[in-house]
């Protein structure tokens, strides 16, 4: 069975600073890759999918994350920073063969003023 | 488009009372639908995956009479919480499975089930 690691599990920040989330999987064939959000108070929401094609992959509120496959990652970033971007951040991944999803242990971001 | 509802966002039930919760999708049509649990700042950890028309495959550890799942149409998964308990207070969220592609999942607001 799949696993997905995070291993940042809380990252405070200063507004303006760059962002990287750590995510790695294990799982040796063909991976779907996802990065959600969740807002204080709010559903998840979907920032970024990686299906197949370029491995670096733009996703919604100036997002990206690139799949590894060497090295089984798919690292979210993001330039700089905004207070709104508080929130906690899930990695997950599914098979080729099924849609079921397997969520990371979560990254909770805290950006300051 | 793709909107998943749930209904209750938020419920208060007693010891060994059953409280029903529903996924709706409201603008597509899910031949799949998957419950989560989430417990107060951790993961979600899947519960089953309920396909319209059959039953619902549940994960390891997850008591399938406890927690009751019915998908009876394209657009409605219910997961009933039987004889709850206090350890059964969490947040339950429902994602739909995408029409254009089945690997993708779109998310429902969550239930927020205490049970006192």
């Amino acid at each position: 069975a799949q696993s997905v690691s995070q291993h940042n599990h809380h990252v405070i920040l200063s507004e303006a600073a760059s962002l990287e989330l750590g995510c790695n999987y294990s799982y040796g064939g063909t991976v779907n890759l996802f990065w959600y959000v969740q807002y204080p108070g709010q559903h998840l929401q979907l920032l970024l999918k990686y299906f197949s094609g370029d491995p670096l992959v733009k996703g919604i509120k100036g997002f990206e994350a690139e799949f590894i496959k060497s090295k089984f990652s798919f690292n979210l970033r993001k330039p700089s920073v905004q207070w709104s971007d508080t929130a906690e951040y899930f990695c997950a991944v599914n098979t080729g063969t099924a849609s079921k999803l397997t969520f990371g242990t979560g990254t909770r971001l805290q950006v300051t003023l | 488009g793709a909107v998943v509802s749930q209904h209750p966002s938020r419920v208060i039930c007693k010891s060994g009372t059953s409280v029903k919760i529903e996924c709706r999708s409201l603008d597509f049509q899910a031949t799949t639908m998957f419950w989560y649990r989430q417990f107060p700042k951790q993961s979600l950890m899947l519960m089953a995956t309920s396909n319209e028309g059959s039953k619902a495959t549940y994960e390891q550890g997850v008591e399938k009479d406890k927690f009751l799942i019915n998908h009876a149409s394209l657009t409605l998964s219910t997961l009933t919480v039987t004889s709850a308990h206090p350890e059964d207070s969490s947040f339950y969220i429902c994602s739909a499975g995408g029409q254009e592609n089945r690997y993708e999942q779109y998310f429902g607001p969550g239930t927020r089930l205490t049970v006192t």
